[in-house]
């Protein structure tokens, strides 16, 4: 079975600083990582997806993500927060066992201060 | 390219009653996936739909229903409704129901009194 484990629910940066959340995740099959980011009263946006290939993935806003196999982490990282990327952001896991589906972590909540 | 969008955006009902949330999937998308996020957690998969089948549920009672029609849209209907159900449902559609990405929408805010 697959789960996500996304450590702090909160993270606190100043605007201009390194954003760092982190997700580990267990699967019994290679995994798809995914982020995601919900701004306020607002569904799921895609940030940047892990499949196959290069574990270094980049994605919108400046993110960007690692896959670390021996760690079970991916880890998602922005050199310079803005105002803007305040917001809550979830790991994911694709599930599958005939069909594909999303195991989500239970998110955390990024905080941007001037 | 229309986006998935989902109705109503809210919706307040009283314990024992019925609800039905609707959802039109992404130019294209075959496959429909429902998803239950409460408070503080994140999204909990309730079931899948691919070609007007049920393609895999989650771990939800029976009270949880769906459909999916030709077009590929889709409806999410919950009966006996209850204080726990209060929650944002979000709907995601993909291509197929291997396709690993999934784009959602906006959601409907359900609560329950």
């Amino acid at each position: 079975a697959q789960s996500v484990t996304q450590l702090g629910s909160h993270v606190s940066v100043s605007e201009g600083a390194l954003v760092l959340l982190r997700c580990n995740y267990s699967s019994s099959v290679p995994p798809y990582l995914f982020w995601y980011v919900q701004y306020p009263n607002q569904g799921l946006q895609l940030l940047l997806k892990y499949t196959t290939g290069a574990t270094l993935v980049k994605g919108i806003n400046g993110f960007e993500a690692e896959f670390k196999k021996s760690e079970t982490s991916f880890h998602l990282t922005k050199p310079s927060a803005h105002m803007s990327d305040a917001a809550e952001y979830f790991c994911a896991v694709r599930t599958t066992s005939g069909y594909s589906t999303l195991t989500f972590g239970k998110g955390t909540m990024l905080l941007v201060s001037p | 390219e229309t986006g998935v969008t989902q109705s109503p955006t809210h919706l307040i009902k009283t314990r024992g009653q019925q609800v039905t949330l609707r959802c039109s999937s992404q130019s294209g998308h075959n496959t429909v996936s429902w998803y239950q996020q409460a408070l503080g957690q994140g999204p909990q998969f309730i079931f899948q739909y691919y070609r007007e089948e049920e393609n895999g549920r989650g771990n939800f009672p029976p009270r949880f229903s769906g459909l999916q029609f030709p077009n590929y849209s889709s409806e999410l209907n919950v009966n006996a409704l209850e204080l726990d159900d209060s929650a944002l449902y979000l709907c995601a559609s993909s291509l197929d129901g291997l396709e690993e990405t999934q784009y959602f929408g906006p959601g409907t805010r359900l609560l329950v009194l």
